[in-house]
């Protein structure tokens, strides 16, 4: 059973603070994902990774197979990345289940 | 405008209602995804059609049945619902099925709240 686990649950930051948020997962994966929900429930997918580092404007996010372990980074953080920020792999072999994790609650402060 | 508009945005049934969840995009994708999740719990992969044929049910009961008449348009119709179902139920699409591929885009969520 593959498990996802992401730290810290709850996190407050002030405006302009550099932010990590970890996801650890306990199988091999075929692809990790990173998504964003905003309160109401909306979803936006952030990054999808297998290897390597990705980024996108102040996000950025990087995987390491071998650790099986994944980071979120936001840079110059500000009130609007308020969000939960979920970690959500795919295992791979003929399950192929789908896990995510439980979120990271982000608050940022003005 | 997120190109996957769920309908309707709330919904509170009885126990003994028959309701459907409405799902539509209009990315030109060919898969599309319904979720749930419950308060305090992570997100679950309810089922996945690609190219309109189901290729996914993670152990759904079968009060909860889902349509897929073109890559457009998905339903979950629900009958017999249990206070436990009581969630927001999320729509996705992306351009082929499953996760390993390509990331997927959301709708907005339908809260469904069971008397």
């Amino acid at each position: 059973k593959n498990e996802v686990e992401q730290s810290p649950q709850n996190l407050t930051a002030q405006e302009g603070e550099f932010i990590t948020i970890n996801c650890s997962y306990s199988v091999g994966i075929s692809a990790l994902h990173w998504l964003q929900q905003h309160p109401g429930g909306g979803i936006v997918s952030l990054f999808m990774l297998s290897s390597g580092k990705k980024k996108h404007g102040r996000l950025i996010a990087t995987i390491n197979i071998q650790e099986k372990h994944s980071s979120l980074h936001i840079t110059a953080s500000h009130p609007r990345d308020s969000a939960v920020y979920i970690c959500a792999v795919r295992s791979l072999g003929s399950a192929r289940q789908l896990t995510f994790g439980s979120g990271t609650q982000l608050t940022v402060l003005p | 405008e997120t190109g996957v508009t769920q309908t309707p945005r709330h919904l509170v049934m009885g126990m003994t209602n028959k309701k459907s969840l409405k799902c539509e995009q209009h990315l030109g994708h060919n898969a599309m995804y319904w979720y749930k999740q419950s308060a305090k719990k992570p997100l679950e992969l309810m089922f996945v059609y690609n190219f309109k044929e189901q290729t996914e049910n993670n152990s759904v009961p079968s009060r909860f049945s889902p349509e897929c008449p073109n890559s457009s348009h998905l339903f979950l119709h629900l009958h017999t619902l249990q206070p436990e179902d009581s969630a927001l139920y999320l729509c996705a699409s992306s351009p082929e099925g499953g996760w390993g591929g390509q990331p997927q885009h959301f709708g907005d969520g339908t809260r469904l709240s069971i008397l």
